[in-house]
């Protein structure tokens, strides 16, 4: 299986100000996926990250406010921009194992985010 | 587009007692499907996958799931429920080996001793 490491695994931030999340994986990945979760809500897929090229977002979701990046096929980050309350949720990142197409999505912990 | 329904918000079992976990899904062609448990303050937990095979797949645990193609089922299963077995769980479909999970809205479990 996948390990991977996500920090911060919370954190609570002033409106207005970002908040960059890392997710390391122990082996190399074709691709992430970075989902949000609201609070007792289900996990929304926000974009996919794919090495050397730019992220594709799901709808209602922007470049802008989530800017992801993914320089290597162990690492990507997310960031939270120009935050607001609204934006308090568990952002989680995950992958698919590039040598097997068949495997399960590991995620990495979460990170707990609160915007006051 | 492929959806997952867990037509339960909250599933009440007393421990001991088999427990199932419901999830209907909608996806084009053949579907990958997964079971994951969130326990508080922890990540996703994989439990269980069908890709392929056998319509029966045991998983972590001792869950298992049973996967119904005419009716686009994908049920949790446990045949002894234990307390430390309460979390949340996620049903998760995707249509291909190389897309993204999407994922019911979850199920919470509660076994009472």
């Amino acid at each position: 299986s996948a390990v991977i490491s996500q920090k911060p695994s919370r954190d609570i931030c002033q409106r207005g100000t970002s908040l960059t999340i890392q997710c390391q994986v122990d082996s190399q990945v074709t691709m992430m996926f970075w989902y949000r979760q609201q609070p007792g809500q289900s996990l929304t897929l926000i974009a996919t990250a794919n090495q050397g090229s730019e992220a594709t977002y799901e709808s209602g979701f922007v470049i802008d406010k989530f800017p992801i990046s993914r320089p290597n096929l162990t690492f990507s980050t997310l960031t939270v921009s120009n935050m607001s309350p609204e934006d308090s949720s568990i952002y989680l990142c995950s992958n698919r194992r590039s040598s097997n197409m068949n495997t399960e999505a590991f995620f990495g912990q979460g990170t707990r985010l609160t915007v006051v | 587009a492929q959806s997952v329904a867990q037509p339960e918000d909250q599933v009440n079992v007393a421990e001991g007692n088999p427990l199932t976990v419901k999830c209907t899904y909608s996806v084009s062609g053949n579907p990958y499907l997964f079971w994951y448990v969130q326990y508080p303050n922890r990540g996703l937990q994989f439990l269980l996958k069908y890709i392929t095979g056998d319509n029966l797949v045991k998983g972590s645990y001792g869950f298992e799931a049973e996967f119904n193609k005419s009716q686009t089922s994908f049920h949790l299963k446990k045949p002894s429920a234990l307390v430390s077995d309460s979390a949340l769980y996620f049903c998760a479909v995707t249509p291909s080996g190389n897309t993204p999970l999407v994922f019911g809205k979850g199920t919470r479990l509660s076994v009472i001793a």
